[in-house]
């Protein structure tokens, strides 16, 4: 299973726009990254997936470069209710059963 | 809206009782999934069943067991409680086929004393 390494902790301010790398340098072909948002005392939601390229909703983006070894999740003018951990996933869905490694996660600090 | 209904927010154990967290899923799904979070660590996978009867251990089962008698119901057993199985227990479920998210409980917060 592939590995992903974030930072510990960001720290950003109302209106501004976050970006979130996560870094997977094993990630296998049939592999999608997957992002999920955790507020305290609730378990993790999930925020966007991606195989390749840009993928983009109405709560963020997801950027995967070429050679996939990396994302980034971009949350565009971020606002309080944004303070939260995200988890970076790595992995293949698509058949069968896949576990799945959550790591420790970005926890991000929006201040007013 | 999928809806992962964990039976018990808090709980409250003394050691060597045996506990059992309820799990129960309301869409059909095949995957289901027990979770443990601690401070520092993230989350760590203590079983999954991927249908009726059928289970896999995780990364961290010992000291836990699963039950899975019915679809929509998955149970975590800790079969002795210590207290360093104090913490946050998450269950989650998804779909068998596709590229599906998983979905979380709200979590138990087991505390054994």
């Amino acid at each position: 299973l592939a590995k992903t390494t974030q930072p510990i902790s960001m720290d950003s301010y109302e209106g501004q726009e976050v970006n979130i790398t996560c870094s997977h340098n094993n990630i296998a072909t049939n592999d999608y990254i997957t992002w999920y948002q955790q507020f305290p005392s609730q378990g993790p939601r999930f925020i966007i997936q991606g195989y390749k390229t840009k993928v983009t909703n109405e709560v963020a983006s997801l950027f995967i470069p070429a050679d996939r070894k990396s994302s980034t999740l971009s949350l565009p003018r971020v606002s309080l209710s944004d303070t939260a951990v995200y988890y970076c996933l790595v992995g293949g869905w698509n058949t069968g059963f896949q576990k799945l490694v959550f790591g420790t996660g970005t926890r991000l600090l929006v201040s007013p | 809206d999928v809806k992962v209904t964990q039976s018990s927010r808090y709980l409250v154990k003394r050691t060597g009782e045996k506990v059992f967290l309820e799990c129960v899923q309301d869409m059909d799904h095949e995957n289901m999934f027990w979770y443990r979070q601690d401070p520092g660590l993230g989350l760590r996978l203590i079983y999954f069943s991927y249908d009726v009867k059928m289970k896999e251990k995780g990364d961290i089962p010992e000291g836990y067991s699963v039950s899975r008698e019915k679809k929509e119901r998955f149970s975590l057993i800790l079969e002795s409680a210590s207290t360093n199985q104090t913490s946050m227990y998450l269950c989650a479920s998804r779909p068998g086929q596709g590229i599906t998210p998983l979905h979380f409980g709200n979590g138990t917060r087991l505390t054994v004393t």
